[in-house]
């Protein structure tokens, strides 16, 4: 089946620091990919849009400044997180949706990555 | 608007069935999916209805009535390692997911 890797899965750094997170479809091809931020017992968080070629759709609340997405294929999103502050420490998933637009296909998420900032 | 709901927490006996339900409300439908999350880990798909009726897979069904804004996951035979948070989502009519808060069941022996 289709599968999205996430890279790194665990972070810890001093605060200050900017961290990029890697979302890559390894055999599908993905115009969409979408990045979510969940805290402990909360439910996902849609942080951002991000498409192929094309600025990134951020939902309302979501520094676009702060959390930089950039789409550069069709295989890979990144998110850096700069400027990290505790604050930020999170869950953060990405997902993608398969080239085509059939509703059928539902998002593949990655296995997420969790930040703690110091 | 964005508007889907689902019970918070839910508690059941292994070996069991457990009815997980979840209702929307959207002026734009694709679809609507369930996915199983463990803590700590990401979501993983379980189904996807878009026509009305039941769909079976295995141990798990989900049955969707689209009049109705109405799903609901049934979980058989529950095994303790289905102790884990189900997510129901609509997909509306930009493709994105909207997103339920998740129900938290609880599994004991």
């Amino acid at each position: 089946g289709a599968v999205v890797s996430q890279h790194p899965s665990w972070v810890i750094c001093k605060s200050g620091t900017s961290v990029k997170i890697e979302c890559r479809s390894l055999d599908f091809q993905a115009t969409t990919m979408f990045w979510y931020r969940q805290f402990p017992k909360q439910s996902l968080m849609l942080m951002a849009t991000s498409n192929e070629g094309s600025k990134a759709t951020y939902e309302q609340g979501v520094e676009k400044d702060k959390f930089l997405i950039n789409h550069a294929s069709l295989t890979l999103s990144t998110l850096t997180v700069t400027s990290a502050h505790p604050e930020d420490s999170s869950f953060y998933i990405c997902s993608a949706r398969d080239l085509g637009h059939s509703s059928n296909r539902p998002q593949h998420f990655g296995d997420g990555t969790r930040l703690s900032i110091l | 608007g964005q508007n889907i709901d689902q019970p918070t927490e839910m508690t059941a006996t292994e070996g069991a069935i457990v009815q997980i339900n979840c209702t929307y409300q959207t002026s734009g439908f694709n679809g609507l999916f369930w996915y199983q999350q463990h803590a700590g880990e990401a979501p993983t798909f379980l189904s996807y209805n878009v026509l009305d009726g039941l769909e079976e897979k295995g141990r798990f069904s989900s049955f969707l009535s689209r009049s109705k804004g109405y799903s609901y996951l049934l979980l058989k035979e529950l095994q303790m390692k289905d102790s884990a948070s189900y997510l129901c989502a609509y997909m509306d009519s930009n493709y994105q997911l909207i997103w339920g808060a998740g129900t938290k069941l609880i599994i004991k022996p």
